[in-house]
């Protein structure tokens, strides 16, 4: 079955530090993959995402991701954190040829000044 | 463009009484989600719908849940009788169409309290 790991529940950067947020996932075929955010007392909203082509993803807000098959990461960054970037980040596997988006656990960006 | 709609936003009930949330997706999407959100996790999938039929239910507690779309567009999701362990964010999401490259939009979610 698929799965999505995401590497530290909390992540704490300084502003104008370099965010780096880590996710694995389980597949033996390379699945469409996705960053989403989500700021308190709201839903899920989408940074980006890969289905095919080039591994290097570029989202919104100046983030992005790349896609390495022979690590099964999807790793998010963004060069500087800016204190709006503060929310929790998840990442999320969806099987090629399933409908089904499979959700990692999160995890919360603190942004210090 | 107006997003997915949920309502109510807040809601607390006590443990075997029954509760009810809607949800009106984005225009001319044709798939429907309901995700549960438990505090410190990732959101799990409960029910999907393509129009008004049911894709994958197969992770709805149906002794308690029960979801349905009439006409292919508003949604309901109900618990009856709800349970402690049902405290969560119930998000609904629509898409354009079934499969894994088309994105989804989530509403705002129902914050669920079960005393």
């Amino acid at each position: 079955a698929q799965s999505v790991t995401q590497l530290g529940s909390h992540v704490s950067v300084s502003e104008g530090a370099l965010v780096l947020l880590r996710c694995n996932y389980s597949s033996s075929v390379p699945p469409y993959l996705f960053w989403y955010v989500q700021y308190p007392n709201q839903g899920l909203q989408l940074l980006l995402k890969y289905t095919t082509g080039a591994t290097l993803v570029k989202g919104i807000n100046g983030f992005e991701a790349e896609f390495k098959k022979s690590e099964t990461s999807f790793h998010l960054t963004k060069p500087s954190a800016h204190m709006s970037d503060a929310a929790e980040y998840f990442c999320a596997v969806g099987p090629v040829g399933s409908y089904k988006l499979i959700f990692g656990s999160g995890t919360r960006l603190l942004v210090r000044p | 463009e107006a997003g997915v709609a949920q309502s109510p936003r807040y809601k607390i009930i006590e443990k075997r009484q029954s509760v009810a949330f809607w949800c009106n997706p984005i225009s001319g999407h044709a798939t429907l989600y309901w995700y549960q959100q438990i505090l410190g996790q990732g959101p799990k999938l409960l029910i999907q719908f393509q129009n008004n039929g049911v894709v994958d239910d197969s992770q709805l507690p149906k002794d308690r849940f029960s979801a349905e779309r009439l006409k292919g567009v508003d949604s309901t999701l109900k618990i009856q009788p709800a349970k402690l362990e049902d405290s969560a964010v119930y998000l609904c999401a629509s898409s354009l169409g079934e499969g894994g490259a088309y994105e989804q939009y989530f509403g705002p979610g129902t914050r669920l309290t079960v005393t």
